[in-house]
């Protein structure tokens, strides 16, 4: 079955510090991973993508992920974390056919401390 | 673009009342989605539509829920009637064929008192 584990419900970090989120998949054939994130009130915001290539992506506001294949995981970094980091974010996988529905794992949420 | 709208942003109406949510997908594309969200399942997929037509409605939970899509640029998901365990946040999202990133509309929070 197709499925994203984000193992991870809650993590704080202090401001400043580095921040990796996990995510692992199971998927049948090679994926398209994604991240998003969700400020409180808001819809999803796309923070990077991975299709194909090199397996270390760079995305919006500082972030970053790796996706490898052995592990089955996509996981999230960013090297300082901002106060404005705080927020939930979605690990989410896809077949990259036009027109096909994303599956998302259950969110993390981070909190920042100062 | 404006992106993708939906409304109203905040619904608050009495168990056993229909329900109607508005989504404008962003213009050209032609994958629409409607995802629920959750504390306790996270987001879950409920219907989506390719140029217009539904293609996966597995995830609609029960025949009260149903979802149209007459044009390329407007959807609408109805519950009828509605009960307190549907209050959630429900989510429209677009694509555009050929690319998989899916662009999310703001949300409409629905509470079923």
């Amino acid at each position: 079955a197709q499925s994203v584990t984000q193992p991870d419900i809650h993590i704080t970090v202090s401001e400043g510090a580095s921040l990796e989120l996990r995510c692992n998949y199971s998927y049948g054939a090679t994926p398209y991973l994604f991240w998003y994130v969700q400020s409180p009130g808001q819809g999803l915001q796309l923070l990077l993508k991975y299709f194909s290539g090199d397996t270390l992506v760079q995305g919006i506001k500082g972030f970053e992920a790796e996706f490898k294949r052995s592990q089955s995981s996509f996981n999230l970094r960013k090297p300082s974390v901002h106060w404005s980091d705080a927020a939930e974010y979605f690990c989410a996988v896809g077949p990259g056919q036009a027109g096909t529905a994303l599956i998302f794992g259950k969110g993390t949420t981070l909190s920042v401390s100062s | 673009d404006a992106g993708v709208i939906q409304s109203p942003r905040h619904e608050v109406t009495e168990m056993g009342q229909e329900v109607t949510l508005r989504c404008k997908p962003i213009s050209g594309h032609n994958s629409l989605f409607w995802y629920r969200q959750t504390m306790m399942r996270g987001l879950e997929l409920l219907i989506y539509f390719n140029n217009n037509v539904p293609i996966d409605d597995s995830g609609m939970p029960e025949d009260r829920f149903s979802a149209k899509m007459p044009n390329a640029s407007f959807s609408t998901l109805k519950i009828q009637p509605s009960e307190p365990r549907d209050s959630a946040v429900y989510f429209c999202a677009s694509t555009v064929g050929g690319n998989t990133e899916a662009f999310f509309g703001q949300g409409t929070r629905l509470t079923v008192v």
